[in-house]
């Protein structure tokens, strides 16, 4: 089992649906991430969440909602998308704070999303 | 603004060495990592610089002049294997991690 599963792997979707991503790490992690990343272009941070408080959203629209119930836990809510919104979309969760070794992040996999 | 620049592909053979180059600017500095992403994969981290000189992983070692805002990944005794994207990124004064757009490796045989 690896540390931090993403599901779905792929997922297409029309401009009027809903759909939710999902994200769950089995590290014992304190922190959780979404990045969006789009072909030849830096990863993008979307929300960040420390102890399942959001920490972070840095300028995301509001079609993109994210949920985080528990530290092992995190979901992006996806309505009313846009084409351009089209990306593999990752999740990462890593140790934050005192005594933790270097913090580096994990990554799921990625959910590969066609907006049309 | 804050930027990481790197080579957008590069091409080298099975057995060779090669070098990937890494140049930042950004606003404070605390610490620069390298991962690697297979296609389709998940990004898996690779190493960890904060101070200047360089770090040694077995067939992989990573460089860093902090005076010279400057990284290299270098990967030896190639194997088809590493064909992949490999991605730079700098912690900056407040602790937000910066992302290069990766580096493309086609290994050929």
């Amino acid at each position: 089992e690896t540390g931090v599963t993403q599901t779905p792997r792929h997922l297409v979707m029309g401009m009027t649906n809903k759909k939710s991503l999902k994200c769950e790490q089995h590290l014992g992690h304190n922190a959780m991430y979404w990045y969006k990343q789009s072909a030849k272009k830096p990863l993008e941070l979307m929300f960040v969440y420390n102890f399942k408080e959001q920490t972070e959203n840095n300028s995301v629209p509001s079609r993109f909602s994210p949920e985080c119930p528990n530290s092992s836990h995190l979901f992006l809510h996806l309505h009313t998308l846009q084409p351009e919104d089209s990306a593999l979309y990752l999740c990462a969760s890593s140790q934050e704070g005192a005594g933790a070794e270097v913090e580096k992040l994990f990554f799921g996999s990625g959910t590969q999303l066609s907006v049309l | 603004g804050q930027n990481i620049d790197q080579p957008t592909e590069m091409t080298a053979t099975e057995g060779a060495i090669v070098q990937i180059n890494c140049t930042y600017q950004t606003s404070g500095f605390n610490g620069l990592f390298w991962y690697q992403q297979h296609a389709g994969e998940a990004p898996t981290f690779l190493s960890y610089n904060v101070l200047d000189g360089l770090e040694e992983k077995g067939r992989f070692s990573s460089f860093l002049s902090r005076s010279k805002g400057y990284s290299y990944l270098l990967l030896k005794e190639l194997q088809m294997k590493d064909s992949a994207s490999y991605l730079c990124a700098v912690r900056d004064s407040n602790y937000q991690l910066i992302w290069g757009a990766g580096t493309k490796l086609i290994i050929k045989p």
